[in-house]
């Protein structure tokens, strides 16, 4: 089955700084990629995704990026803010089925 | 946007009771829905995978005489944790496949402390 690895586990930043959380999967079928934020005591909330067809989405301050060769895919979140500190979760699918997840990278933004 | 209700949102209850949770799809008829739990500090782990009007498909190592999952229709699907032990203590989120661009939309998950 599909196996996610996540890196790095934890992730402290200065307010505007970039930050970049990378993940690696195992099943060459898996074509669905999402990163989720996580707040304490919440359910995820989704915050970027993207197909195995495409190499790069960007929504303003995030984007991800694909390498369906080494599968990877990685996620970018420039001029980072006190508020985007959580724990962000990668995870990856095939055909919408179901999602498993990747271990989870707890980022800390400091003013 | 789909929008997933749980409820309850915590819950204690005495070891050797049963918890029942709740997970509703709001604005879009769900034909599948996940179950999650979730340790502190640690990542999803899929527990299950609920199919309207049939069985759950348990994932390996969770036992589904302990954890009933019931989707009788396409907006509910219930877990049912029996005879809880303190062990049961976590945080139960699920899921909803949505067919937007999102695929899939979580609930606010659910708080367990047995007691």
């Amino acid at each position: 089955g599909e196996n996610v690895e996540q890196h790095p586990s934890t992730l402290s930043v200065q307010e505007g700084d970039s930050a970049v959380i990378k993940c690696t999967y195992s099943d060459s079928a898996s074509n669905y990629f999402p990163w989720y934020k996580q707040e304490l005591g919440k359910g995820p909330q989704l915050i970027i995704d993207i197909r195995s067809n495409v190499g790069e989405k960007k929504d303003q301050r995030i984007a991800v990026t694909l390498n369906k060769t080494a599968k990877h895919f990685s996620l970018h979140i420039t001029e980072t803010q006190p508020e985007d500190s959580a724990v962000y979760f990668c995870a990856a699918s095939e055909g919408f089925q179901k999602l498993v997840f990747g271990t989870g990278t707890r980022l800390l933004v400091s003013p | 946007g789909a929008v997933v209700s749980q409820h309850p949102s915590r819950v204690i209850c005495k070891s050797g009771t049963s918890v029942k949770i709740e997970c509703r799809s709001l604005d879009f008829q769900a034909t599948t829905m996940f179950w999650y739990r979730q340790f502190p500090k640690q990542s999803l782990m899929l527990m299950a995978t609920s199919n309207e009007g049939s069985k759950a498909t348990y994932e390996q190592g969770v036992e589904k005489d302990k954890f009933l999952i019931n989707h009788a229709s396409l907006t509910l699907s219930t877990l049912t944790v029996t005879s809880a032990h303190p062990e049961d203590s976590s945080f139960y989120i699920c899921s909803a496949r949505d067919f937007g661009p999102g695929g899939y939309t979580f609930g606010s998950g659910t708080r367990l402390t047995v007691v």
